[in-house]
């Protein structure tokens, strides 16, 4: 157990609807990260904040978006769903020391848009 | 950019043997950090070693080994005496100080070990 806690672990909706991922980081983390993995993209970063703010954007489509909220916990919201969003959604957190410290990922959030 | 590439798409061995995973990285960075992560067919990504570039010491953690080469650019896990429960896909991945702190992962290994 990494520490870091998603929601839902999955999710079956359709296409044109929005849904929205939670990702809890461990505790005393600052940074949070969002990562897509697909069959044909593999592991994709999408974006990061850090305390609260954003820090840097990856390939995030623009139908999506994210934000860390004061007690550190993070959204990602998908909207305008298509089926090729279908993918297993990750966040990761890191501690707030160095550079580049060690990403501990979540469980992840299974998606199937139909 | 940075790059990530491993050239094993999957590997299968049987129990006890050992094996290697490949990963060459390419960045244009000095300062860079290598991991790999390990995903069982559960599907979470576990941690299993972070490098940094300035540290080619080879390490060994129980059955797991590592050997970093600069001159070649690789970062390569070995498995000794491999067992069932390592069936996993592992993943190589770099974070380069140039760019953001994100991971850029290769495509993965599938690794399955047969009884």
């Amino acid at each position: 157990d990494s520490g870091v806690t998603q929601t839902p672990k999955h999710l079956i909706t359709a296409t044109g609807q929005r849904v929205t991922l939670r990702c809890s980081p461990r505790s005393g983390d600052l940074s949070v990260y969002w990562y897509q993995q697909s069959l044909d993209q593999g592991l994709q970063f999408l974006i990061q904040y850090y305390n609260g703010e954003e820090r840097a954007k990856g390939n995030i489509l623009e139908r999506f978006s994210a934000q860390q909220f004061p007690d550190l916990h993070s959204e990602l919201n998908l909207s305008s769903l298509e089926l090729g969003d279908s993918a297993l959604y990750f966040c990761a957190s890191s501690p707030p020391t160095r550079y580049s410290e060690t990403q501990y990922f979540g469980p992840g959030t299974r998606l199937l848009v139909l | 950019a940075q790059k990530v590439t491993q050239a094993q798409t999957e590997i299968s061995v049987v129990e006890k043997e050992d094996v290697t995973l490949d990963c060459v990285y390419e960045t244009r960075d000095t300062t860079y950090y290598l991991f790999w992560y390990k995903q069982p067919p559960s599907g979470e990504l576990v941690f299993l070693i972070r490098r940094n570039s300035f540290d080619e010491q080879n390490e060994i953690s129980g059955r797991y080994s590592w050997n970093f080469q600069k001159s070649t650019s690789s970062f390569n896990f070995t498995i000794t005496a491999s067992q069932v429960v390592d069936s996993a896909v592992y993943f190589c991945a770099l974070s380069a100080q140039g760019g953001s702190e994100k991971l850029v992962f290769g495509k993965g290994t599938k690794l399955t070990v047969n009884p």
